[in-house]
């Protein structure tokens, strides 16, 4: 358990669908992430929030669309989602999110997302 | 971007040492970490080295870092079948203030 915490851990979902995907994490951290595993690439970090303010949109398509209402909260909303965007989400929290000090992240379990 | 490179696989027979390698490119990265991943779970972090030192040990694991060349190795002695998983290497990426992952190397542990 690393106090991070993502629901639902399976997800299966049709092009024309809307769904999100919840992260929770009870460490009392101030930055959070999501990040996209995919089989055949490295993770690639999608979003950043720090303090609650969206600080990294690393040129992801508008079809995801995250929020964080919180600090301990973290939401990615999907819609028209394309076949190649079958993937694990992972989410993730760090302290502060500086960049600047010792960023030790700490993940959650992920969602595997298959888009049929 | 910056770029994090591991080989993909390795294997070893339990008892021997493991070492995983990782290159890196960012110069400018402060700490360079080591995840591991498990079936089915999230990233673990496993150890990370201040980027002023050349050597950390950790009960089995030993991080070694050569700056100059921007190399990171992960050495984990006496390997059990348990330490079976993909291993990470990431290094803090100053300019967007995140991680910055390799593609994992996946260590199988043969009995």
């Amino acid at each position: 358990e690393t106090g991070v915490t993502q629901t639902p851990r399976h997800l299966v979902m049709g092009m024309t669908n809307k769904k999100s995907l919840k992260c929770e994490q009870h460490l009392g951290h101030n930055a959070m992430y999501w990040y996209k595993q995919s089989a055949k690439k490295p993770l690639e970090l999608m979003f950043v929030y720090n303090f609650k303010e969206q600080t990294e949109n690393n040129s992801v398509p508008s079809r995801f669309s995250p929020e964080c209402p919180n600090s301990s909260h973290l939401f990615l909303h999907l819609h028209t989602l394309q076949p190649e965007d079958s993937a694990l989400y992972l989410c993730a929290s760090s302290q502060d999110g500086t960049g600047g000090t010792n960023e030790k992240l700490f993940f959650g379990s992920g969602t595997q997302l298959s888009v049929l | 971007g910056e770029d994090v490179e591991q080989s993909l696989f390795l294997s070893v027979r339990e008892g021997d040492s493991s070492v995983i390698n990782c290159t890196y490119t960012d110069s400018s990265s402060t700490y360079l970490y080591w995840y591991k991943q498990e079936p089915g779970a999230g990233l673990q972090l496993l150890t990370y080295i201040f980027s002023n030192m050349d050597m950390k040990q950790d009960q089995r694991l030993t991080v070694l870092l050569n700056k100059k060349d921007k190399h990171l190795s992960l050495r984990i002695a006496d390997t059990q079948t348990g330490d079976s998983a993909i291993y990470f290497c990431a290094e803090m990426d100053t300019g967007r203030r995140a991680l910055t992952f390799g593609s994992g190397t996946r260590l199988q542990v043969q009995p």
